[in-house]
């Protein structure tokens, strides 16, 4: 089955500095590739996702970036805000039977140091 | 619109105890979810239910048995607890469970088995 790893599992940045988060997938078949932001006490929530036919995607301070070749993403957040700490999870899906079968990461806890 | 609500938001259980939690969305979505997350492993798919009247097994569901009540509902039981259920369950709902849909999480379930 498909493996997500996600690099690194804790990440800590000045407020106004970059962070960038990376996940390797396994799969070939994956095509679509979600970001879920997680807070504290709350549920997943998708921020951004890419799909396999697209390099790369932008969203205000977050984008996507998706190497096929290598399986490999990343996410980008620029001018980290305190309100950015939380935990990231990345995820690689694929259609199985007719439904997608989503496959996540292990997560990356993002602290934004003010 | 509360969205996936989820009951209750803690639990404690003595091993052997049973239990269900309980699930329900209010958006008129086809397909249903149960997740564990433990730390350091992500979120792992226990349930899923495509549509109405149908369910099938995910990554881990040994211990567990779930019920697709109506549209709206999706329980997941738990027979005979044991410490190795211990984990923080989410619900999700997606609106057909086709490729590259956004997963809609409950805030969660924390479930300690003593």
């Amino acid at each position: 089955g498909e493996n997500v790893e996600q690099h690194p599992s804790t990440l800590s940045v000045q407020e106004g500095d970059s962070a960038v988060i990376k996940c390797t997938y396994s799969d070939s078949a994956s095509n679509y590739f979600p970001w879920y932001k997680q807070e504290l006490g709350k549920g997943p929530q998708l921020i951004i996702d890419i799909r396999s036919n697209v390099g790369e995607k932008k969203d205000q301070r977050i984008a996507v970036t998706l190497n096929k070749t290598a399986k490999h993403f990343s996410l980008h957040i620029t001018e980290t805000q305190p309100e950015d700490s939380a935990v990231y999870f990345c995820a690689a899906s694929k259609v199985t039977g007719g439904y997608q079968k989503v496959t996540f990461g292990t997560g990356t806890k993002l602290q934004v140091i003010p | 619109n509360a969205g996936v609500t989820q009951t209750p938001k803690f639990q404690v259980l003595k091993t052997g105890q049973s239990m269900t939690l309980q699930c329900a969305q209010d958006m008129n979505h086809n397909s249903m979810y149960w997740y564990r997350q433990d730390p350091g492993m992500g979120l792992r798919l226990i349930y899923y239910s495509a549509s109405e009247g149908t369910t099938d097994k995910g990554e881990v569901p040994n211990g567990y048995n779930v019920s697709r009540l109506n549209k709206r509902e999706f329980s997941l039981r738990l027979e005979s607890a044991a410490p190795s259920q211990t984990s923080v369950y989410f619900c999700a709902s997606s609106e057909t469970g086709k490729f590259g849909e956004k997963l809609f999480f409950g805030s969660g379930t924390q479930l300690s088995v003593l």
